[in-house]
């Protein structure tokens, strides 16, 4: 079945370290995305991605990283810049062209511990 | 400025009943698209309808229908015939053509809860 996929569901982290979210999809979209969603909040964009090795910065950029190598994938990267980066991390994906929706993964909800 | 707004935290509705969450839009952009999900307890995001800006008539997917009033910049979602599994997180979203190459733009939420 087509879709998209994030894994792990849940992470934990030590304060200090590096931690990477996969995202994965074979829906064939050009466009991906990452969100981070706090609680009680909407979804807030980090990073974009409309073709293989481009991407730019969301609203959030800031103590995050991302890789476009394929089409595929989209990891995203918390570094320990990211000062509270307790929150559930959501992917996405469309095509680029036309006014359509986007679809999401499962989430993941990464918790510093 | 935010560019989408769901002034409505919470609501409760009866089972059966419909019910209307409210969500307004700022944008200059001529083209854009307003989109409406769901998301559960369990954290996935469910697309549930979608608005054009250049669309006469309004959005309808079975129970949804979205009230569309452009002059007013208003894209409030309708769920008729409440069901319990309607329980859940609701936001709109805003996909400009022009804009941020085309990024989903989020409003806060409305939480819907569904009482027997």
């Amino acid at each position: 079945d087509g879709g998209i996929t994030q894994s792990p569901k849940y992470l934990f982290r030590k304060e200090g370290q590096n931690v990477t979210l996969s995202c994965e999809q074979n829906l064939n979209h050009d466009a991906m995305y990452w969100y981070r969603q706090d609680p009680g909040q909407g979804l807030r964009l980090i990073y974009y991605s409309q073709i293989v090795n481009d991407f730019q910065k969301g609203d959030i950029a800031e103590g995050y990283s991302v890789s476009r190598e394929k089409k595929e994938s989209f990891p995203l990267t918390v570094t320990s810049a990211q000062k509270n980066p307790t929150a559930f991390y959501l992917c996405a994906s469309s095509i680029v062209q036309g006014q359509t929706e986007a679809f999401f993964g499962q989430g993941t909800r990464l918790t510093v511990v | 400025a935010q560019k989408i707004t769901q002034t409505q935290p919470g609501m409760f509705v009866q089972e059966k009943e419909a019910v209307t969450l409210d969500c307004t839009y700022d944008t200059s952009d001529p083209s854009y698209g307003l989109f409406w999900y769901k998301q559960p307890s369990s954290g996935e995001m469910i697309f549930l309808i979608y608005q054009g800006s250049y669309d006469q008539q309004n959005a309808t997917e079975g129970r949804y229908s979205l009230n569309f009033q452009k002059a007013r910049k208003s894209a409030n979602l309708v769920i008729s015939a409440s069901q319990l599994g309607d329980s859940a997180m609701y936001f709109c979203a805003m996909r400009e053509v022009g804009g941020s190459q085309g990024n989903l733009i989020f409003g806060k939420g409305t939480k819907l809860s569904v009482k027997p």
